[in-house]
């Protein structure tokens, strides 16, 4: 159980252009969902935090207009890069928890989605 | 706020060789611990965590880690290792009580060699 996929796996955009990514939870309701941002070879860093039917809260330095976080339901969440730039290409991987008691504190993570932009 | 140091940024190792993955963190208040590993192009898999009571807490594949207050560290070991344990490897903290944000080290890359 606890199961999180994301779509696309990759996708290559060219420059100014938009680009969505879903992030499903796939067999259980999705209290809180996390999104971030992994460059090569480095660690994780978070972007934002989404709850469901509520505004994303961002990290400090992430832009909320170029960001746009959409968590529409227990079981989706979107990440749309808006006008998208090369320094934008990343892996982004997106995470949820579930909410009760016995997962408190632990998050499921997608399998992640690589973005290149050209 | 929290921080986490992996001290090794490469471990290499040799197949059927123990390895510990050392993590130290920084906390204000109580904390919450996990072991996450990650394979190439994949997302993380939870490896163990450490919420509360035993020190000692054993996780998938293996894998155990020692909580230590005093010395604020959470060790990640294996007494034999496989080549299919090649992977990046990241230590995490959350704080109790507070949101269920993750901070996370900068990772650790184990390569086992035969």
């Amino acid at each position: 159980g606890a199961v999180v996929s994301q779509h696309p796996s990759r996708v290559i955009c060219k420059s100014g252009t938009s680009v969505k990514i879903e992030c499903r939870s796939l067999d259980f309701q999705a209290t809180t969902m996390f999104w971030y941002r992994q460059f090569p070879k480095q660690s994780l860093m978070l972007m934002a935090t989404s709850n469901e039917g509520s505004k994303a809260t961002y990290e400090q330095g992430v832009e909320k207009d170029k960001f746009l976080i959409n968590h529409a339901s227990l079981t989706l969440s979107t990440l749309t890069v808006t006008s998208a730039h090369p320094e934008d290409s990343s892996f982004y991987i997106c995470s949820a928890t579930q909410g009760d008691r016995g997962s408190l504190y632990e998050q499921y993570f997608g399998p992640g989605t690589r973005l290149t932009v050209t | 706020a929290q921080s986490v140091t992996q001290l090794d940024s490469q471990v290499p190792v040799f197949e059927e060789a123990p390895v510990e993955l050392r993590c130290n963190y920084s906390s204000s208040v109580s904390v919450y611990l996990f072991w996450y590993v990650q394979y190439p192009n994949q997302g993380l898999q939870l490896l163990l965590k450490y919420l509360s009571g035993s020190t000692l807490v054993k996780g998938i594949n293996g894998f155990e880690a020692e909580f230590n207050k005093s010395q604020t560290s959470f060790h990640l070991r294996k007494p034999s290792v496989h080549i299919s344990d090649t992977a990046e490897y990241f230590c995490a903290v959350s704080s109790q009580g507070g949101s269920e944000k993750l901070v996370f080290g900068k990772g650790t890359k184990l390569t086992v060699n035969p």
